[in-house]
């Protein structure tokens, strides 16, 4: 099947600093990603939606200016946690939809644990 | 919100078959029934998918009921790497555009 790799699969950083976070699509090219956070006990909640060569969609209560999106080619997004802060501690998952050869079911990462201390 | 009800939780005995149901009564009629499962700090994984009639994979079984108002998720031979909280979801094309809303989904705990 598909492969969304994201790395790293964990890190811990200090509040106020940044972290990036990838998320590539291995073996099919993804006009379009999706980032989700997921805190302990609760489900994934959709942040934003980051489209190849333009500007990612946020959804709302998601601060753009903090949660950074690029998606610079077909198989690569990045999201950077700006001035990290201990509530931002989290489960981030990107996912990806293989739109090709009729295949619309959509594929995560193994997700990034993000720890701020 | 999500449009889906499922059981927070249930349990299976290993080798017999689980049932997980999940109730739709808001889907329209383009919109598919996927399932997604997620074990324990992973991603979630992609198990089937189908929009009116029952489908099959070499992960599980998915039956439809013909109003569409709810479905099972059928893994006919549980064992303990199948414990994970499974998702039933309804959605256009899986995501591509852009509204996965994933609710609580059932915590499936198979045992020995």
């Amino acid at each position: 099947g598909a492969v969304v790799s994201q790395h790293p699969s964990w890190v811990i950083c200090k509040s106020g600093t940044s972290v990036k976070i990838e998320c590539r699509s291995l073996d099919f090219q993804a006009t379009t990603m999706f980032w989700y956070r997921q805190f302990p006990k609760q489900s994934l909640m959709l942040m934003a939606t980051s489209n190849e060569g333009s500007k990612a969609t946020y959804e709302q209560g998601v601060e753009k200016d903090k949660f950074l999106i690029n998606h610079a080619s077909l198989t690569l997004s990045t999201l950077t946690v700006t001035s990290a802060h201990p509530e931002d501690s989290s489960f981030y998952i990107c996912s990806a939809t293989r739109g090709d050869r009729g295949r619309t079911e959509a594929f995560f990462g193994q997700g990034t644990r993000l720890t701020v201390v | 919100d999500a449009k889906t009800t499922q059981p927070p939780s249930m349990d299976c005995a290993e080798g017999r078959a689980a049932n997980l149901p999940c109730n739709h009564s808001t889907i329209s009629g383009n919109e598919y029934v996927y399932w997604y499962r997620q074990i324990h700090s992973q991603g979630p994984q992609y198990i089937i998918h189908g929009l009116k009639n029952n489908e099959t994979n070499e992960m599980a079984s998915l039956i439809i009921t013909e109003d569409r108002k709810s479905s099972t998720l059928i893994l006919p031979h549980a064992t303990l790497r199948d414990t994970a909280v499974y998702y039933c979801i309804v959605s256009n094309y899986g995501g591509s555009q852009g509204n996965l809303i994933f609710g609580k989904g059932t915590k499936l705990s198979v045992k020995p």
